[in-house]
């Protein structure tokens, strides 16, 4: 089994709509959550952290649930630059090298 | 933006040709890291180093080889190149005194080899 797991997608949806994308952790000490965006034939960058508190930015919402061990993106009123591979990353121990990212969710936003 | 980057971003060579894959970051960030990720795939930690004179294999196993002699700098190098060799390479680094580890990528190095 996977440290981090993601549905693969792709999910195709309209412009306007709101899509959600979940990921599993299997490593139930891991300490910081993160969700990072790729282009396709770019870099990772970071989206943004995740806390169990949630965690708003934008159109973005991210989520996390220690107790089910998974993390969440909702994105609302989706855009065409949306369009993107969603990388759920985990760090297992406060200030380790170790950094697991999963292996993304690929979104298609569609006019 | 990070501080990052990576040269070359693209390069096309021969089977059995030593190559470098060049990588530095003006952050002054301790902890820096090299990944390969092949298309559409997820990334794979080939090498990383906690700061100067340390480095560490990473998950994946990998004929390359790198160097930490200055904090800014990590090199990364194929020996003999082959075709399996053929992927993107992205380099990474963090700050030690982050307990988040958050990363921060160049934008990698493609290569493919004849």
């Amino acid at each position: 089994r996977k440290e981090v797991e993601q549905d693969p997608g792709p999910f195709n949806v309209p412009e306007g709509a709101t899509v959600a994308f979940n990921c599993t952790y299997s490593n139930s000490a891991s300490q910081s959550f993160f969700w990072y965006r790729q282009d396709c034939r770019k870099e990772p960058k970071l989206l943004m952290s995740v806390y169990s508190s949630g965690n708003e930015d934008g159109r973005f919402t991210a989520q996390l649930n220690r107790a089910s061990q998974y993390i969440s993106l909702l994105i609302r009123d989706s855009k065409l630059s949306d369009s993107a591979t969603y990388l759920c990353v985990v760090t297992p121990h406060t200030g380790g090298f170790k950094t697991i990212f999963g292996a993304g969710t690929r979104l298609f936003v569609k006019a | 933006e990070a501080d990052i980057y990576q040269t070359p971003r693209y390069l096309v060579i021969g089977t059995g040709k030593k190559i470098t894959l060049e990588c530095s970051q003006t952050m002054g960030h301790d902890k820096m890291y090299w990944y390969q990720q092949d298309p559409g795939m997820e990334l794979h930690l080939i090498h990383y180093s906690y700061g100067v004179n340390s480095t560490e294999k990473g998950d994946l196993s990998s004929e390359s080889t790198v160097s930490r002699i200055r904090t800014e700098h990590f090199p990364l190098t194929l020996e003999s190149a082959r075709p399996s060799h053929t992927s993107q390479y992205l380099c990474a680094s963090s700050e030690r005194g982050d307990a988040k580890n958050i990363q921060y990528f160049g934008a990698g190095t493609r290569l493919s080899v004849l």
